[in-house]
């Protein structure tokens, strides 16, 4: 049974600082990996997805690798700032990608 | 554009009676659509998923049940609240892969 770990479970940096969010799963035959931000109250919005072909993607300051065969992936988040409070969850697809096991999510805060 | 309607956003019920949380998705066809329950503290655990119409998987038994009536409409149902029914609902659809969700539905049940 895939299981997902996400570490830590709360952060707090200042503005400005570079910061790196950890997913590690356990089954590594996996469709894709996806990360997610998710504001209090709300939905969650998809952040970056990564092939299980793919080592990385990048959209702004936000940068997601994957290493399959070690299980792991990393959210990194350039020059952080207020606007980037939120929890973090990533969730891995296995093949027939019908269903998506999710990690139970970092927390950030971001302090001015 | 898709897009991923979820409504109501917000709902609360007393115990024992029922419940219908609807979902649709516009500018798509044949989605996977899936309802997700993140209760307080918790992770997301998926409730049902369905691969096209009339097909509906349950992941966990429980006091709640799930129709896909149309290609874009899921909907959520139960005939008697529980207390335990009581956290946030989302609704998600995903095409050939990321996965997009509605802005979720509040249930407490009283």
């Amino acid at each position: 049974k895939q299981e997902v770990t996400q570490i830590p479970a709360a952060l707090s940096v200042p503005e400005g600082e570079n910061l790196v969010l950890n997913c590690s799963f356990t089954d590594s035959a996996i469709y894709n990996l996806q990360w997610f931000r998710q504001d209090p109250g709300k939905g969650l919005t998809s952040l970056l997805l990564i092939q299980s072909s793919q080592r990385e993607q990048t959209s702004g300051r936000l940068n997601a690798s994957l290493d399959k065969s070690s299980g792991r992936s990393t959210l990194y988040i350039a020059a952080s700032q207020p606007g980037d409070s939120a929890t973090y969850l990533c969730a891995v697809s296995p093949p027939g990608f019908q269903k998506l096991v999710f990690g139970t999510g970092t927390r950030l805060l971001v302090s001015p | 554009s898709q897009t991923i309607h979820q409504w109501p956003a917000t709902l609360v019920q007393p115990v024992g009676s029922p419940l219908s949380l609807e979902c649709t998705v516009e500018g798509t066809s044949n989605p996977n659509l899936y309802w997700y329950r993140q209760a307080a503290g918790r992770g997301l655990q998926l409730l049902f998923y369905s691969v096209g119409i009339g097909q509906i998987s349950s992941e966990v038994p429980q006091n709640l049940s799930a129709s896909r009536p149309q290609d874009r409409q899921f909907i959520l149902s139960s005939k008697k609240l529980l207390l335990s029914d009581s956290g946030f609902y989302l609704c998600a659809w995903r095409g050939n892969s990321p996965l997009h969700f509605g802005n979720g539905t509040r249930l407490t049940v009283t």
